[in-house]
């Protein structure tokens, strides 16, 4: 079994919707977490980082963190056909220096 | 843009054969981390260098080995490779304690 498991998708919803991607994660040591979008043949772009249980929000994104479920989720409000991409959840551990391990990604399809 | 440089952007090459990939991490940064991402795996963490030392190793082969320069400029070196080496190879950079920020990747295809 994976440390990070993530739906493969694809998820596929119409323009505007709300898109929600999920993680879930068995090491109940990892410390701090992030979502990454790669578009087809570009590296890992940042979107969210945390380090806390809770919500963060910046624009349409919004990241939540359950750490006693070790449950992690983005939100995509508004979403747009650019936001079509394939979308990556990681954390790490403090202790293991910045190593981070990754879900196999979620591939999104937001269509006009 | 991410302020990471990796180059080639592309390597094409035979089994047997040795590449070597380079990385320019963000101005600033001091770590550097090579991953490998392909369709099976997933992204795995090879190696990290802090300031020109080996600080971190995950999953990587033997015959895969890294190096960071004074320029803090990062080369993964790959030898005797495989076709199961075929993947895209990807560099980071961050400061400790901070998220990574990551470049384009070098595509490798074995022949």
């Amino acid at each position: 079994q994976k440390e990070v498991e993530q739906d493969p998708g694809p998820l596929s919803v119409p323009e505007g919707a709300i898109v929600s991607l999920n993680c879930t994660y068995s090491n109940s040591a990892f410390q701090y977490f992030m979502w990454y979008r790669q578009y087809s043949r570009k590296g890992p772009e940042l979107l969210m980082y945390t380090y806390s249980s809770g919500n963060k929000e910046d624009g349409r994104f919004t990241a939540q963190v359950d750490k006693s479920s070790k449950y992690i989720s983005l939100f995509i409000r508004d979403s747009q056909p650019s936001d079509s991409a394939t979308y990556l959840c990681a954390m790490n551990l403090k202790a293991a220096g910045n190593k981070l391990t990754f879900g196999g990604g979620t591939r999104v399809l937001v269509k006009p | 843009d991410s302020g990471v440089t990796q180059t080639p952007k592309h390597l094409i090459t035979a089994t047997g054969q040795r590449v070597t990939l380079r990385c320019s991490p963000r101005s600033g940064d001091l770590s550097v981390y090579w991953y490998q991402q392909s369709l099976d795996q997933g992204l795995q963490f090879l190696i990290q260098y802090y300031n020109g030392e080996e600080r971190a190793k995950g999953n990587i082969l033997e015959r895969f080995s890294a190096q960071q320069f004074p320029d803090l400029h990062s080369e993964l070196n790959l030898s005797s490779l495989e076709l199961g080496d075929s993947a895209l190879y990807f560099c980071a950079s961050g400061q400790v304690g901070q998220p990574q920020h990551f470049g384009d990747g070098t595509r490798l295809s074995i022949l």
